[in-house]
C-alpha cells in the first residue's frame, strides 16, 4: 500500500538552530500539506501545494518558516532560528488532487522537541 | 469562534457500551465531513466521511445536521480497540482539511 513517507520521525534541536523535515508523498498526488500538531490538539494547517506552487500558507510564520516542492513531487519544511514553542509533531499528508471531500493520507510524522 | 468544535474528553466508557460524539463547525456553506480516527502517537487515518443522508459503516454511525451545524459520531458495542483520538474534520472548497481539536475516548475491560 503506498504511503507517505516523512524523516526524520524523530528531532531533537537546541533553540535558535536550524531543522528540516523532508515529505515524499504517494506517487500521483498533486496536492501536497504541512500540518503542525500540538500535544492535545488538531492538527493545523501550515502550507498547502497544488504541484510546486503554493495554494495556502497564510498560517505559516514567514520570519522563520520556510517550504519548498520544488519539482512538484518531495517538500522540505524548515525552521530557522527554531524556538521552544515549535516543540510539536509535523505531519505531511497528500491527496490526488485539492478539493472537498478528497481523503487526504498522512505520514507518520516527525516528532520535533527544542531545547 | 473557532471553525471546527469538539469536546476534547477523554470519555472513559466500558467495553460494550455505546458513545456518542459531537462537533459543530461555523462555515454554513460546509455540505460534508470527514471523521478521521488518531491513535496515541500516530497519524490521522479517514475513518468515514458525513453527508447530509448520514453514513454508516459496522457499529459506526455520522450524521450531518446542517441547520444545526454539528456532525455527530455514534459508536456502538465499544472495543477496546476504538480507543482512540476522533477528530472532527470540514474539508471546504480548496482541499484542505480543518480538524477540530479531537476527541479522545478510553475503553476500559
Amino acid at each position: 500500500e503506498a504511503e507517505v513517507a516523512q524523516s526524520p520521525r524523530y528531532k531533537i534541536t537546541e533553540k535558535s538552530q536550524a531543522v528540516a523535515f523532508w515529505c515524499d508523498p504517494i506517487s500521483g498526488h498533486a496536492t501536497l500539506y504541512w500540518y503542525r500538531q500540538i500535544l492535545g490538539q488538531g492538527p493545523e494547517l501550515l502550507v498547502q501545494f497544488q504541484d510546486e506552487s503554493v495554494v495556502d500558507d497564510s498560517q505559516l510564520p514567514k520570519d522563520r518558516f520556510s517550504a519548498e516542492r520544488l519539482k512538484g513531487v518531495d517538500s522540505t519544511l524548515k525552521i530557522q532560528p527554531a524556538e521552544l514553542g515549535d516543540s510539536a509533531m509535523y505531519l505531511c499528508a497528500s491527496s490526488e488532487e485539492g478539493k472537498s471531500n478528497t481523503e487526504a493520507f498522512f505520514g507518520q510524522g516527525t516528532r520535533l522537541t527544542v531545547v | 469562534r473557532k471553525e471546527v468544535e469538539q469536546d476534547p474528553g477523554p470519555f472513559n466508557v466500558p467495553e460494550g457500551a455505546t458513545v456518542a460524539f459531537n462537533c459543530t463547525y461555523s462555515n454554513s456553506a460546509s455540505q460534508s465531513f470527514f471523521w478521521y480516527r488518531q491513535d496515541c502517537r500516530k497519524e490521522p487515518k479517514l475513518l468515514m466521511s458525513v453527508y447530509s443522508s448520514g453514513n454508516e459503516d459496522g457499529r459506526f454511525t455520522a450524521q450531518l445536521n446542517r441547520a444545526s451545524q454539528y456532525i455527530s459520531l455514534l459508536i456502538r458495542d465499544s472495543k477496546l480497540s476504538d480507543s482512540a483520538t476522533y477528530l472532527c474534520v470540514d474539508p471546504p472548497q480548496g482541499g484542505k482539511l480543518i480538524f477540530g481539536q479531537g476527541t479522545e475516548l478510553s475503553v476500559k475491560p
